[in-house]
């Protein structure tokens, strides 16, 4: 089983869709949580971290439920420029190696 | 971008050439990690480390791969005698290794075996 795994998609919606992707992980030592976008032959960029209690950046909401070791982002009124790949990322504390683990990616294009 | 800065962009390597990427963390970020990505696929984690320290190198091929980061300059992440299969985007990522932090990507280096 991969450490994190997502939907590869392609997700096509139109613009205007509100679009979900899902992301799960399987260390329950992973401590921390990000949301990442990559445009093609791009570096990744963060998009946003992912708290606890569910955090909010304009059209973007992310939500971490912590028990079921999953990871949501939810894109409201998408734009032509949202199209990308989103990589659900997560951090894990092992003694003192804290690296960043990598979903595939959810690849999103958003039509006019 | 937070300012990672990785050189060459591209490089272009002939087969058993060696091929030495550079990476400048953002300043003050004493962490690093280097990550491949081949075409059409995802980052593949290589290795993690601290100035002067290799903290985890469990990504990175058991041969012709080397990584180091001294105390001063940059990281390099070296590859001896180049293959084709070696051909892929290679990114750096700096952090400040605190739990929370995020990490910020440089530009990468693509890096083709011909």
């Amino acid at each position: 089983r991969k450490e994190v795994e997502q939907d590869p998609g392609p997700f096509n919606v139109p613009e205007g869709a509100t679009v979900a992707f899902n992301c799960t992980y399987s260390n329950s030592a992973s401590q921390s949580f990000f949301w990442y976008r990559q445009d093609c032959r791009k570096e990744p960029k963060l998009l946003m971290s992912v708290y606890s209690s569910g955090n909010e950046d304009g059209r973007f909401t992310a939500q971490l439920n912590r028990a079921s070791q999953y990871i949501s982002l939810l894109i409201r009124d998408s734009k032509l420029s949202d199209s990308a790949t989103y990589l659900c990322v997560v951090k894990a504390s092992s003694g003192s190696a804290r690296q960043l683990t990598f979903g595939s990616g959810t690849q999103l294009t958003v039509l006019p | 971008n937070a300012g990672v800065m990785q050189n060459p962009r591209h490089l272009v390597r002939r087969r058993g050439q060696e091929a030495r990427l550079r990476c400048s963390p953002v300043k003050g970020h004493s962490h690093v990690y280097w990550y491949r990505q081949l075409p059409e696929e995802g980052l593949k984690f290589m290795v993690y480390l601290q100035k002067e320290n290799i903290i985890d190198e469990s990504g990175m091929p058991k041969e012709r791969f080397s990584a180091e980061f001294p105390k001063e300059g940059p990281s390099i992440l070296r590859i001896q005698q180049v293959v084709r299969g070696d051909s892929a985007a290679y990114f750096c990522a700096s952090s400040t290794g605190a739990d929370w932090a995020e990490a910020f990507f440089g530009q990468g280096t693509r890096l083709t075996v011909v």
